[in-house]
């Protein structure tokens, strides 16, 4: 497709459940990033993947956060047994090529609200 | 380690008015990329212009003009004639060429109000 897909675009979770949040990269693009949003606050980087193979995994919580880019399938982001600070806006990111060139800027998804009661 | 602050959490100007927005950015690469991205109310991330390190030439974009200063490690986003379409979150980012521009780190925003 021509632009990022998020889906679903509202999860409500109770405390402890797990979720599960997908992402359909642009058609052709090779690098996929999520990034965590709180209270239309400042974007915390989560993870990077070029192709299925994760590259920047620094800001995962890894105790209980998780992500895969698997061939023919949507990218995801589990959070497994979800705390109330784990409400927030997570946003995917892709690129064409290597973000360091210069017409490859992150085209983003709409976001998915988690929201964790 | 790299940071970007905007020091601005949030600017209220009127109509026509040109306004200014900041960004500082820390960075011990010498190669990197600066970023200015929109969130509208409706929650979209809109990129608008990226720049690279060792390209300090200022762009123009229609109403919209950037001011890169090596100098003083600062990449200012100026509207001019704001319009109330302009009301949004702005937010300047940084990645740096040493994580191959994988880990792009955001400032905490500055949310612009243009009334009418």
């Amino acid at each position: 497709g021509e632009e990022v897909a998020q889906t679903p675009k509202h999860l409500v979770r109770g405390e402890g459940q797990k979720a599960k949040l997908y992402c359909a990269p642009i058609k052709g693009h090779s690098y996929v990033f999520w990034y965590q949003q709180v209270l239309k606050n400042e974007f915390k980087f989560l993870i990077s993947f070029q192709n299925e193979n994760v590259f920047d995994e620094t800001g995962m919580p890894k105790e209980r956060f998780s992500a895969k880019c698997l061939p023919n399938s949507p990218c995801s982001l589990e959070i497994q047994a979800t705390k109330l600070e784990d409400s927030a806006v997570y946003f995917c990111a892709s690129s064409q090529s290597r973000p360091r060139d210069k017409n490859s800027p992150l085209h983003f998804g709409n976001g998915t609200r988690l929201t964790v009661t | 380690a790299q940071k970007v602050t905007q020091a601005q959490t949030e600017i209220s100007v009127v109509e026509k008015e040109d306004v200014t927005l900041d960004c500082v950015y820390e960075t011990r690469d010498t190669t990197y990329y600066l970023f200015w991205y929109k969130q509208p109310p409706s929650g979209e991330l809109v990129f608008l212009i990226r720049r690279n390190s060792f390209d300090e030439q200022n762009e123009i974009s229609g109403r919209y003009s950037w001011n890169f200063q090596k100098s003083t490690s600062s990449f200012n986003f100026t509207i001019t004639a704001s319009q109330v379409v302009d009301s949004a979150v702005y937010f300047c980012a940084l990645s740096e060429a040493s994580t191959g521009g994988f880990k792009t780190i955001f400032g905490a925003g500055t949310r612009l109000f243009v009334k009418a």
